[in-house]
């Protein structure tokens, strides 16, 4: 069964705009990834957030986390193209580090 | 170094037939997971091995069963193929300790008819 929800399921916007998506879980965690998958190929690690962390950086990319929500965000900043892809929230529950659940997905299209 | 790489990239199978799909893990990494896709869903969790040992199975039957070998590759075997088994299969590599990331393959697209 799957974690949690993204929020939206499907995302259009244009090149240069800021992308937001979020997820929601169900159980307390030890840490939060976020992944791409281009046109149902293999899973793209973005970025890992610890359960004591609330903010984190990497290029384009700002993932919040807020355990008392249950939620996380995730914000690509000015938007190209090539983004265009199945974005997942994956977490894995205390005491299962290496069973990851994913939550159900965000495509999002970005036109030029 | 080379990613996790996963063979064969597409197989097409039959109701009842049986099939064995492989993932070589990234260099160092001891631990290997498998997961299955089912089109417009998130991956969903099948197995862990961790030294050769089972660490972690999910919520599939047991005409699912992998194995990992000394050199820390793994093996997902299926047995009596139904057609709700097409999927794409991923596998994904990580290496101990923390931070517990885990790296995927491109994955094999089995299709049952």
């Amino acid at each position: 069964s799957q974690q949690g929800e993204e929020d939206p399921q499907a995302l259009s916007i244009q090149e240069g705009e800021n992308a937001t998506m979020n997820c929601s879980y169900k159980t307390s965690i030890n840490n939060l990834q976020w992944y791409r998958q281009n046109s149902g190929r293999g899973l793209v690690h973005l970025i890992l957030i610890r359960s004591n962390e609330r903010e984190k950086h990497s290029g384009r990319l700002r993932v919040t986390l807020d355990t008392s929500k249950k939620s996380s965000s995730l914000l690509i900043t000015a938007s190209r193209a090539a983004d265009t892809a199945s974005y997942f929230c994956a977490t894995d529950a205390t005491g299962t580090a290496s069973k990851l659940t994913f939550g159900t997905g965000t495509r999002l299209q970005v036109t030029l | 170094d080379a990613g996790v790489t996963q063979s064969p990239t597409h197989l097409i199978k039959t109701r009842g037939q049986h099939v064995t799909l492989r993932c070589s893990p990234i260099s160092g990494h001891k631990s290997v997971s498998w997961y299955q896709q089912v089109l417009g869903q998130g991956p969903q969790f099948i197995f862990q091995y961790y030294e050769k040992e089972e660490r972690g199975r999910g919520n599939f039957p047991d005409r699912f069963s992998a194995r990992q070998f000394p050199n820390y590759s793994s093996e997902l075997n299926v047995n009596a193929l139904l057609l709700g088994d097409s999927a794409l299969y991923l596998c994904a590599s990580m290496k101990t300790g923390d931070p517990y990331e885990q790296y995927f393959g491109p994955g094999t697209r089995l299709t049952v008819t």
